[in-house]
């Protein structure tokens, strides 16, 4: 079975340009979630997707970040404009329901010069 | 609000020695929680959970875990070490309060050194 994929793996930016991520989750994974892991710290979860619509996005930053997810598959994470304290490793995580165990993807690591 | 402290951020064992990684937990509800191992430049990975029934957990790699409801903690034991368990532990709670959200509320994480 095919895990969680994510891309780009590494992505290398100046402040205030924009960036997105990519993730797809398992097949047939109904709960997606995007976590953000600043380096020395464990990962903080942003936004929650149930199918296409949104369950928990209470500490998504909503000024700068934006997540969607099409047709309930496929996520994109938006970040429009990038500041210096958003380099972290953005982690993708997909369950088959919001209350199964949550499968992690291989990050992606984004550094903001 | 639920929170997850782990004691220790840098933790150095002789290979073939005992594992203790230490996590307490604060919840106002009985909690769901779990450990995961994060090797480099990679996801995490689910080692052992606990929801309910049995405090001592079995995990994956001959990791366990106990969970004791009067002291908060659910420590982190393996009986003897293996230089691939070099790794990055993280403890985490979920408050699983009902709707349709488990979000998991992480520690800061263990890096677990092991030594030859």
């Amino acid at each position: 079975e095919a895990g969680v994929a994510q891309s780009p793996r590494y992505k290398i930016i100046e402040k205030r340009q924009s960036v997105a991520f990519w993730c797809n989750p398992i097949s047939g994974h109904a709960t997606l979630y995007w976590y953000q892991q600043i380096l020395g710290q464990g990962p903080k979860l942003l936004i929650q997707f149930q199918n296409n619509g949104v369950v928990d996005d209470s500490q998504l930053p909503k000024d700068r970040f934006s997540a969607e997810r099409l047709k309930g598959v496929d996520s994109t994470l938006k970040i429009q404009p990038a500041k210096l304290e958003d380099s972290a490793v953005y982690l993708c995580a997909s369950s088959l329901n919001y209350n199964n165990e949550q499968f992690f993807g291989p990050g992606t690591r984004l550094t903001v010069l | 609000a639920q929170s997850v402290t782990q004691l220790g951020s840098h933790v150095s064992v002789s290979e073939g020695a005992l594992v203790l990684l230490r996590c307490n937990y604060s919840s106002s509800v009985p909690p769901y929680l779990f450990w995961y191992v994060q090797y480099p430049n990679q996801g995490l990975q689910l080692l052992l959970k606990y929801t309910t029934g049995a405090t001592l957990v079995k995990g994956i790699n001959g990791f366990e875990a106990e969970f004791k409801k009067s002291e908060t903690s659910f420590h982190l034991t393996k009986p003897s070490a293996h230089m691939s368990d070099a790794a990055e532990y993280f403890c985490a709670v979920s408050p699983h309060q009902g709707g349709a959200t488990n979000k998991l509320i992480f520690g800061t994480g263990t890096l677990l050194a092991v030594q030859p």
